[in-house]
């Protein structure tokens, strides 16, 4: 079945950029998406790219695709602590009912 | 952006007692809802997609008679946790889907069985 990974934990200081970086096995994405929970939280859809696209920035945020390696990443610029979540890869699943997670990775800023 | 709004974002129950949980969409008409199951430091578990007017489809391994889904109205989808034992805790959130441009989620809903 389709499958999203990703790394489980980043910590990064106070205004150094974060990437966070996910795989995909369905190569039949329409868009793959980035989410972020926050603690107690439910999910926030941060930003999407389509998937004939090779990136998409959207102020802090910076989203590549290669479809080829079926790799994501998200950039974000300048962190800052309230950016202290959990952020999911998804992937809609083949019958394009439902989305697919990674496991998520949580991300750490220290001031 | 489009709205998901669910109630209650935290309950409590005794064990042997139901628990019902709405997601409603606010701003747009979602005829397919869907609804996932997060245990502690875990990715979202899909349990179930719920379609307007029709019987909801259940994932491998769920309960549809301890999980029942109802999804009346457009806006409207509820899963009711039946006879609620302490391993049903769990954070459950619910997705509608909009448009093209991705799934909508609700606020979650923190279910805690005593």
């Amino acid at each position: 079945g389709e499958d999203v990974e990703q790394s489980l934990f980043l910590s990064v200081r106070e205004g150094d950029s974060s990437v966070i970086n996910c795989t995909y096995t369905d190569s039949s994405s329409t868009y793959l998406y980035w989410y972020k929970q926050e603690p107690g939280a439910g999910l926030q859809l941060l930003t999407y790219i389509f998937s004939n696209m090779d990136m998409k920035q959207d102020q802090r945020l910076t989203v590549l695709l290669n479809k080829k390696d079926k790799h994501l990443s998200l950039r974000i610029a300048d962190t800052q602590t309230g950016d202290s979540a959990i952020y999911f890869c998804a992937d809609f699943n083949q019958a394009g009912t439902a989305l697919i997670f990674g496991k998520g990775t949580t991300l750490s800023v220290s001031s | 952006g489009a709205v998901v709004s669910q109630h209650p974002s935290r309950v409590i129950c005794k064990s042997g007692t139901s628990v019902k949980i709405e997601c409603r969409s606010l701003d747009f008409q979602a005829t397919t809802m869907f609804w996932y199951r997060q245990f502690p430091k875990q990715s979202l578990m899909l349990m179930a997609t719920s379609n307007e007017g029709s019987k909801a489809t259940y994932e491998q391994g769920v309960e549809k008679d301890k999980f029942l889904i109802n999804h009346a109205s457009l806006t409207l989808s509820t899963l009711t946790v039946t006879s609620a034992h302490p391993e049903d805790s769990s954070f459950y959130i619910c997705s509608a889907r909009g448009g093209g441009s991705g799934a909508f989620f609700g606020q979650g809903t923190r279910l805690t069985v005593v």
